[in-house]
């Protein structure tokens, strides 16, 4: 089945600065990538994702690369702010058959983002 | 547009007693539903799916066991609680684009 690795586990960074979160997968036959934020005792919220026909994605501060080649994404925020400070997960699916829409998650990275 | 609720929002039973917890979906018909647990500070586990009325696939084998009765009702069970099914229960659903939208979320704490 697909495995999904996620590093860095936590990240620390400053107001303004860009943080990078990085993904890797097994499944060469995945196609949906998304990314989720789940703030302390909260759900998690979708906030991006790609699609493997696509390379790049932007929304405002939010980006994301997929690079299927090597099997990896990223997520990048940029001018980050003390509310992007949660905990972000990746995920990756693939199309039809007995594993339609399960998705692998990754194990997370706890994000912090100091004033 | 589509909402999901799960209840209830907190829960606090003794080990050995039994569970039910219930989700539902509105603005949609025959979505994929998912359970899933979140232990303390950890990450998403997946525990069932269904992908229709009656239908459940489990993922984890354990003391817990899932239902569908209906076609946007997604009931998570178990006989006899165990200490280690402490966590944060999560019902998510998708439809064809595969994205999922998770409910708020049942907070079970087993003493």
């Amino acid at each position: 089945g697909e495995n999904v690795e996620q590093h860095p586990s936590t990240l620390s960074v400053q107001e303004g600065d860009s943080a990078v979160i990085k993904c890797t997968y097994s499944d060469s036959a995945s196609n949906y990538f998304p990314w989720y934020k789940q703030e302390l005792g909260k759900r998690p919220q979708l906030i991006i994702d790609i699609r493997s026909n696509v390379g790049e994605k932007k929304d405002q501060r939010i980006a994301v690369t997929l690079n299927k080649t090597a099997k990896h994404f990223s997520l990048h925020i940029t001018e980050t702010q003390p509310e992007d400070s949660a905990v972000y997960f990746c995920a990756a699916t693939r199309p039809g058959g007995t594993s339609y829409g399960k998705l692998t998650f990754g194990q997370g990275t706890i994000l912090t983002v100091h004033p | 547009s589509q909402t999901i609720h799960q209840w209830p929002a907190t829960l606090v039973q003794p080990v050995g007693s039994p569970l039910s917890l219930e989700c539902t979906v509105e603005g949609t018909s025959n979505p994929n539903l998912y359970w899933y647990r979140q232990a303390a500070g950890r990450g998403l586990q997946l525990l069932f799916y269904s992908v229709g009325i009656g239908q459940i696939s489990s993922e984890v084998p354990q003391n817990l066991s899932a239902s569908r009765p209906q076609d946007r009702q997604f009931i998570l069970s178990s006989k006899k609680l165990l200490l280690s099914d402490s966590g944060f229960y999560l019902c998510a659903w998708s439809m064809f684009t595969d994205t999922q939208y998770f409910g708020p979320g049942t907070r079970l704490t087993v003493l």
